[in-house]
């Protein structure tokens, strides 16, 4: 079974930082892309950021672009968000997304993790 | 950047009945890179429709997409009680990658 269990979310300060993590479990963690997608409070989906299976090539959404950084670590089925100079505007359930069977779409996503950034 | 913008913002209807919601992109996408989503409250989203009109994995076929150019829809045939939701459509591109629509919200009349 496809599973995406992300972690590392948590309250922040306006400037700080923090690293989420998402492991996967149940395919070939290494032949899908990987994305970031996040929910502010009771608004819609924002892509955040896409990584290819070998790490080649990445995209950021201009609202993170210098601020945030997507990697992965094949070996140990994980991809990261670290994520600095952080904004109360950053406030979010960051999800991860695997791109894989569907062609251009997000066919598993994980549970999410709450980022809160406020003093 | 391709804008979506969905329609209705909240569409009110009765188990049973048909929903209808649209998509509509600021220029031309590919039916290739078009797909919907539902998200119940306190879930992450579930991929429906990927391709414009291909199904995703276990998806019932009362949902169905169609569409081309800058107007897609997402056609439910008789609404099930666990259908009511919000609903996202999202195109794929070079940068930004991916796309969302502001959402539909279907609730139960």
């Amino acid at each position: 079974e496809v599973q995406l269990v992300e972690s590392g979310g948590g309250l922040v300060q306006p400037g700080g930082s923090l690293r989420l993590s998402c492991a996967a479990y149940g395919f070939t963690f290494s032949t899908h892309s990987m994305n970031w997608v996040r929910q502010a409070p009771g608004k819609g989906l924002e892509w955040v950021s896409y990584i290819t299976g070998g790490s080649s090539t990445v995209y950021y959404a201009d609202s993170v672009k210098g601020r945030f950084t997507i990697s992965r670590d094949n070996a140990k089925n994980s991809l990261y968000l670290h994520m600095n100079s952080l904004r109360a505007e950053d406030t979010a359930v960051y999800y991860c997304a695997s791109q894989g069977g569907a062609p251009a779409a997000l066919d598993y996503w994980g549970q999410g993790t709450l980022v809160t950034v406020s003093s | 950047e391709i804008v979506l913008t969905q329609s209705p913002g909240t569409l009110s209807l009765s188990p049973g009945e048909r929903a209808t919601l649209s998509c509509r992109a600021s220029q031309s996408v590919s039916s290739s890179f078009l797909a919907w989503y539902q998200q119940k409250p306190g879930q992450a989203p579930r991929l429906l429709i990927f391709g414009a009109s291909r199904r995703a994995t276990g998806i019932p076929d009362r949902f169905s997409g169609s569409g081309s150019g800058t107007d897609f829809t997402l056609t439910i045939s008789r609404l099930e009680p666990e259908d009511f939701a919000v609903y996202y459509c999202q195109q794929y591109g070079s940068s930004p990658r991916y796309t969302f629509g502001q959402g539909t919200k279907l609730e139960i009349k």
